[in-house]
């Protein structure tokens, strides 16, 4: 049963033009998401981050978009550049502290120069 | 920002032998530490919760006896592989929560069994 699903395994984009990964997930318990960055052979690198207080979080090229009803997030990077090829995984923890993340199979995203 | 650190970052060893990984928080303490484990083009799975002071929690389908964690202190985890297979094979992550739900993730050990 896997409660967070990225349900496209790679993406390719052009430079320049916005990368939009995508994200759902099972669990109404989960209140709070991250996407991580990961390259091969090297662990994951936090990228952003929200709250399901909020509905968006911006941090420079990076937007994450969430949307509860529909238990879905969205990762936005404007505009994608070459070095943001990598592994993106979607994670969710529930509210506790201290709780393991469960983690999306990832999308490989691919810029295109 | 806070960082953790893994060592070794790739071993290759014998099938039957054992292996220790450690996974250190270098700024920060840890009473918590997560191992997960990834197969190529596979997900992180967690494996087991390490616990500073008490014993590990382990996910299902994890033998506890295989891979034997220890957290003596609140900067250093270790991942014991024992008798290692080569279906062993893998690249072992752990990660360590700072403040809230955020968690700050080692550079991960690739395992090869042969």
């Amino acid at each position: 049963d896997q409660q967070v699903k990225q349900n496209s395994p790679s993406l390719s984009v052009q430079e320049g033009r916005i990368s939009i990964l995508n994200c759902d997930y099972t669990n109404s318990m989960f209140d709070y998401f991250l996407w991580y960055k990961k390259y091969p052979a090297e662990g994951p690198t936090f990228l952003i981050s929200i709250s399901s207080i909020k509905d968006k979080n911006e941090d420079g090229r990076f937007t994450v978009f969430l949307n509860k009803s529909a238990k879905h997030l969205s990762l936005h990077i404007v505009p994608s550049q070459p070095g943001d090829s990598a592994v993106y995984f979607c994670a969710a923890s529930v509210p506790s502290g201290n709780t393991p993340l469960v983690f999306g199979k990832g999308t490989r995203l691919s810029v295109i120069a | 920002g806070a960082v953790v650190s893994q060592h070794p970052s790739w071993v290759i060893c014998k099938s039957g032998t054992s292996v220790k990984i450690e996974c250190r928080s270098l700024d920060f303490q840890a009473t918590t530490m997560f191992w997960y484990r990834q197969f190529p083009k596979q997900s992180l799975m967690l494996m087991a919760t390490s616990n500073e002071g008490s014993k590990a929690t382990y996910e299902q389908g994890v033998e506890k006896d295989k891979f034997l964690i220890n957290h003596a202190s609140l900067t250093l985890s270790t991942l014991t592989v024992t008798s290692a297979h080569p279906e062993d094979s893998s690249f072992y992550i752990c990660s360590a929560p700072l403040a809230g739900n955020e968690q700050y993730f080692g550079p991960g050990t690739r395992l090869t069994v042969t």
